[in-house]
């Protein structure tokens, strides 16, 4: 059965720091992954998403990376910005069929000014 | 304006007391999904749906139902709520296109459920 891990559930760090969130998932067979931001009282909004056929995706500072044959992922935020305190998501979703989709429980992100 | 709509945004009810909570996507997409989430455990999918009338379950269906007789409609049904089912709840969908799994899905802005 498909596993999602995200370490460290929480992380704080200051402004300016560049910094790296992980994503493990335990089943390689996937056809993407997608990473989100998931803000206090909010919905998730999608920041990322990797086939399962790429290695990165790049949207201004943030760069997402995908190693099926290892199960990882990165989510690399450069120049962090108090307004990128949040929580960040990730999900496969597995190349089972249908649509499932399986998320981890996210790492809370607190960028100090 | 694009958007996945849910509706009611906060409910209170007690045990036994059907509800409906609805979901609505102006984008014509394909896929729609419900999840809940709860503290430590991230989303977990409940249903979803690759089309009208076609639904399957995800990973903690028990206790809910959904239908989706139009495309932009997908409402999650509570016959008998339970307290164990206190939860935010959030509905997504997806264009379902792609050749190599271009799924990006949108959210709705949740509903939170309370069961006494």
């Amino acid at each position: 059965k498909q596993e999602v891990t995200q370490i460290p559930a929480a992380l704080s760090v200051p402004e300016g720091e560049n910094l790296v969130l992980n994503c493990s998932f335990t089943d390689s067979a996937i056809y993407n992954l997608q990473w989100f931001r998931q803000d206090p009282g909010k919905g998730l909004t999608s920041l990322l998403l990797i086939q399962s056929s790429q290695r990165e995706q790049t949207s201004g500072r943030l760069n997402a990376s995908l190693d099926k044959s290892s199960g990882r992922s990165t989510l690399y935020i450069a120049a962090s910005q108090p307004g990128d305190s949040a929580t960040y998501l990730c999900a496969v979703r597995p190349f089972t069929g249908g649509f499932k989709t399986i998320f981890g429980a996210g790492t809370r992100l607190f960028v100090k000014a | 304006e694009a958007q996945v709509t849910q509706n009611p945004r906060y409910l209170i009810t007690v045990t036994g007391k059907k509800l409906t909570v609805t979901c609505s996507q102006n984008m014509n997409h394909e896929y729609m999904s419900w999840y809940r989430q709860d503290p430590g455990l991230g989303l977990r999918q409940i249903y979803y749906s690759m089309n009208v009338e076609v639904t399957d379950k995800g990973d903690v269906p028990e206790g809910y139902k959904v239908s989706r007789k139009e495309k932009r409609n997908f409402p999650l049904i509570l016959e008998s709520p339970s307290p164990n089912q206190t939860s935010l709840y959030f509905c997504a969908s997806s264009p379902g296109t792609g050749a190599f799994g271009e799924n990006i899905q949108y959210f709705g802005a949740g509903t939170r459920l309370s069961v006494l």
